[in-house]
């Protein structure tokens, strides 16, 4: 299957700091990008959808401010957290695929904010 | 959404078959059923995703109803790594579209 990576696998920041994360397609130019949060024991959770050269759809309740989202190629997206608080701490997963095809994930982020 | 129905959690013993279920009554013609996995702390893992036809890949069958309101995701040997969540979902409209996580089923394979 396709491969996507994320970078860094973990961070931990300090509260009202910025924290940027990284998702590439490794063997494949990814048309959409999706970012996803799982906070620990639930299931995962749709941020924002990014299609490359356009602005990100963010889901219903996710602050576009606060998750600023760049998909500036095919094969990287980006995800900042800006100002980061500590009920930011979660898992961020982002997913990649090629047009009309299967969604990839990558392995995900985990993030502390103290 | 075509809504999704699976069981909360399955146990499977080592070397056996785990037969998952998955209900989605509501699925319409051209939807798509797939199958992500979830190991703990890591990202998802596609499995294999089907229309009308059973499937088969090297990790998993997908065996859909002909009435397609239902499917199985088949792990014909299960080992202990393949210990997971259970991801059963039709994607939003179109086989491409997005994604909806729901519970999933915990399957747990014993030694």
């Amino acid at each position: 299957g396709a491969v996507v990576s994320q970078h860094p696998s973990w961070v931990i920041c300090k509260s009202g700091t910025s924290v940027k994360i990284e998702c590439r397609s490794l063997d494949f130019q990814a048309t959409t990008m999706f970012w996803y949060r799982q906070f620990p024991k639930q299931s995962l959770m749709l941020m924002a959808t990014s299609n490359e050269g356009s602005k990100a759809t963010y889901e219903q309740g996710v602050e576009k401010d606060k998750f600023l989202i760049n998909h500036a190629s095919l094969t990287l997206s980006t995800l900042t957290v800006t100002s980061a608080h500590p009920e930011d701490s979660s898992f961020y997963i982002c997913s990649a695929r090629a047009r009309k095809e299967t969604q990839y994930f990558g392995p995900g982020t985990r993030l502390l904010v103290l | 959404d075509a809504k999704t129905t699976q069981p909360p959690s399955m146990d499977c013993a080592e070397g056996r078959a785990a037969n998952l279920p998955c209900n989605h009554s509501t699925i319409s013609g051209n939807e798509y059923v797939y199958w992500y996995r979830q190991i703990h702390s890591q990202g998802p893992q596609y499995i294999i995703h089907g229309l009308k036809n059973n499937e088969t890949n090297e990790m998993a069958s997908l065996i859909i109803t002909e009435d397609r309101k239902s499917s199985t995701l088949i792990l014909p040997h299960a080992t202990l790594r393949d210990t997971a969540v259970y991801y059963c979902i039709v994607p939003t409209g179109t086989s491409y579209g997005k994604l909806t996580f729901g519970q999933g089923t915990i399957l747990t394979v014993h030694p």
